[in-house]
């Protein structure tokens, strides 16, 4: 099956600090990814549609500028949290549709990254 | 507005023991998927239904789509230790590409 990578796995970093994520479709490409947040023992909630070659798309309630995304290729998306504080302390997935999935909506998902803020 | 409530949130069960977990809404999707996550990883799909009044077997695992396409379960029979995990379903609508994520239903078998 397709499969999706996240860089890094973890992170922690101080409060104040701008931290960077990487998700890539390591073997088909992806005109759409999702990124979403988790935490721990809850559902998986969707931040925001990233757009190979456009804006992202955020969800009701998702700060734009507090979550940069940029899909800069058809094979990698990145999510910067900006100026992070422990409240962002959370694991972060990015998933990505699988070709010819259609209307059926599957998506593979990466490994997560956990982010700590101090 | 939780538009995929799923139950029971939480279940401990011993080895051996069948158990259901629910997903319903009132809203239609196109598609409903399962899948299951391990701690400290992402989401594996495990199965998608589309049709209405579908039902798929995946060894001791048997997924339903209601008829109305409104609602689904998973029934696990025998369940086995290697079957814990958080379990989570999702529906799709239209061609956004976007999965709505019910609660999930944290699975302890106790061997």
């Amino acid at each position: 099956g397709a499969v999706v990578s996240q860089h890094p796995s973890w992170v922690i970093c101080k409060s104040g600090t701008s931290v960077k994520i990487e998700c890539r479709s390591l073997d088909f490409q992806a005109t759409t990814m999702f990124w979403y947040r988790q935490f721990p023992k809850q559902s998986l909630m969707l931040m925001a549609t990233s757009n190979e070659g456009s804006k992202a798309t955020y969800e009701q309630g998702v700060e734009k500028d507090k979550f940069l995304i940029n899909h800069a290729s058809l094979t990698l998306s990145t999510l910067t949290v900006t100026s992070a504080h422990p409240e962002d302390s959370s694991f972060y997935i990015c998933s990505a549709p699988t070709e010819g999935s259609g209307s059926y909506n599957e998506q593979f998902f990466g490994p997560g990254t956990r982010l700590t803020v101090l | 507005t939780q538009l995929l409530e799923q139950s029971p949130q939480f279940l401990s069960i011993q080895e051996g023991e069948n158990l259901t977990v629910y997903c319903n809404s009132s809203s239609v999707f196109s598609s409903l998927q399962w899948y299951r996550q391990e701690p400290g990883e992402g989401p594996v799909l495990l199965v998608t239904v589309v049709t209405g009044g579908e039902v798929k077997k995946l060894k001791r695992l048997t997924f339903q789509f209601g008829d109305a396409r409104k609602d689904s379960s998973l029934h696990i029979t025998a369940a086995q230790p290697g079957d814990t995990g958080l379990y989570l379903c999702a529906g799709g609508r239209g061609n956004t590409g976007k999965l709505i994520f019910g609660q999930g239903t944290t699975l302890q078998v106790k061997p």
